[in-house]
């Protein structure tokens, strides 16, 4: 069964408004999570690393006053995308940290579409 | 900085034909993973490769790890159209949790 819980799958949302993506660890407790940002037919780009009970951590070029991140609790990571414009839509996945060297565990994903 | 760059970045096969995609990373790793990506859909895992010399096999498709080269290789043996898909490989290091993933290999196998 699915290991990480992403939701909604799709949304479509008018410029200026603002979404928020959850992110749930299902079967264990997760300190971290990982957003990443997937335009069409290119890589996985990784934004920014959730971290539960402090700030998150973005990578260079990521606004962080855009992209609100929220763990919330070891369960749970938001990623709210403030202000939306067309250019924000995206395909955004979030994974959790497996045990040890284990892979990263990838939710479905969400895609964004900003009009 | 890792970096990881992966090649073809394009690969349009025959069915029954054997070939291999190649992914070489820029600064020491000690972990390298496969990831499949069908459209439209999220990552599956495919493989871990953690030490020199590591190939695993899964049905059509073998990983292998040479970390004094830096580099991978996902090889497809007898592919069939099942296999479509883009195929990442992302290299980790430290005791970091991140990943830095390649550009991807688009694999489309004809009939």
């Amino acid at each position: 069964g699915a290991v990480v819980s992403q939701h909604p799958s799709w949304v479509i949302c008018k410029s200026g408004t603002s979404v928020k993506i959850e992110c749930r660890s299902l079967d264990f407790q997760a300190t971290t999570m990982f957003w990443y940002r997937q335009f069409p037919k290119q890589s996985l780009m990784l934004m920014a690393t959730s971290n539960e009970g402090s700030k998150a951590t973005y990578e260079q070029g990521v606004e962080k006053d855009k992209f609100l991140i929220n763990h919330a609790s070891l369960t749970l990571s938001t990623l709210t995308v403030t202000s939306a414009h067309p250019e924000d839509s995206s395909f955004y996945i979030c994974s959790v940290p497996g045990q040890g060297s284990s892979p990263l565990h990838f939710g479905n994903g969400t895609r964004l579409t900003v009009t | 900085e890792l970096k990881v760059e992966q090649n073809p970045l394009f690969l349009s096969m025959q069915e029954g034909k054997n070939y291999t995609i190649y992914c070489n990373y820029s600064t020491t790793s000690d972990r390298l993973y496969w990831y499949r990506q069908d459209p439209g859909k999220s990552l599956e895992s495919l493989f871990v490769l953690l030490s020199n010399g590591a190939v695993k096999q899964e049905g059509r498709l073998m990983a292998s790890l040479d970390t004094k080269a830096r580099l991978s290789t996902l090889h497809i043996t007898a592919a069939v159209h099942d296999l479509s898909a883009t195929y990442f490989c992302a290299a980790g290091s430290g005791g970091s949790e991140k990943l830095v993933f390649g550009k991807g290999t688009k694999l489309t196998v004809n009939p």
